[in-house]
């Protein structure tokens, strides 16, 4: 799978768009961009993921460069229940991959301020 | 619908000792498996399975074994506990790998928290 790069932390202001970089220079053709993000101690949760359209759904957006080497995933209001640790992850999403590992590395962390 | 269930929550050990912990989903998801997050660290995949009867290594399987006899449980045992194995554990679930059919999303559980003394 390949690697990703993300800043270490970023604030954002109470209610207003959060914008979480992603890199992904060395993304192959059929792997996917996940976001996840783990609040506190918790697990992981999904958030969204897309291949090379933008995607929206209720909790974000993600949007992928043309030539896919790059992400943004936006939280269009944020909330203090937004804080947590965000994490890019591409990866193989086709049976007979013959790699099931997410990696995950060390994400953002994502303070918001009130 | 209770998702990804894991016990115990919190456990301590002494080196040596032996213990299973536990993974359950009620979601008849094919793909299960087991992470390890350290302090500052990203999650680091154990081992994994992709159906009843098949199982795999990940990243750090050293000291861990596992055994998928059902769908629905997917145990992690650790043979004998070092200090080097004090971790949150957290097991995952999904319904598939293929994103193409669905998300391919995790699910996570809850974490085991576990100190080796």
């Amino acid at each position: 799978d390949a690697k990703t790069t993300q800043p270490p932390s970023m604030d954002c202001a109470e209610g207003r768009a959060a914008n979480l970089p992603c890199n992904h220079s060395t993304i192959s053709g059929n792997e996917y961009v996940y976001w996840y993000r783990q609040i506190h101690s918790q697990g992981p949760q999904y958030i969204i993921h897309g291949l090379k359209n933008n995607e929206t759904n209720e909790m974000a957006s993600l949007i992928i460069t043309e030539d896919r080497k790059s992400s943004t995933l936006i939280l269009p209001h944020a909330t203090l229940r937004d804080t947590a640790v965000y994490y890019c992850i591409v990866r193989v999403a086709h049976s007979g991959a013959g790699s099931y590992q997410l990696t995950f590395g060390k994400g953002t962390k994502l303070s918001v301020i009130p | 619908n209770a998702g990804v269930t894991q016990t115990p929550k919190f456990q301590v050990l002494k080196t040596g000792q032996s213990m299973t912990l536990q993974c359950a989903q009620d979601m008849n998801h094919e793909y299960m498996s087991w992470y390890r997050q350290d302090p500052g660290m990203g999650l680091r995949l154990i081992h994994y399975s992709v159906g009843a009867g098949i199982t795999d290594q990940g990243e750090v399987p050293n000291g861990y074994n596992v055994s998928r006899s059902t769908t629905e449980d997917f145990p992690l045992r650790l043979l004998s506990a070092a200090p080097s194995q004090t971790s949150v554990y957290f097991c995952a679930s999904s319904y598939s790998w293929v994103a193409g059919i669905n998300t391919g999303e995790l699910f996570f559980g809850e974490g085991s928290r576990l100190t080796v003394l």
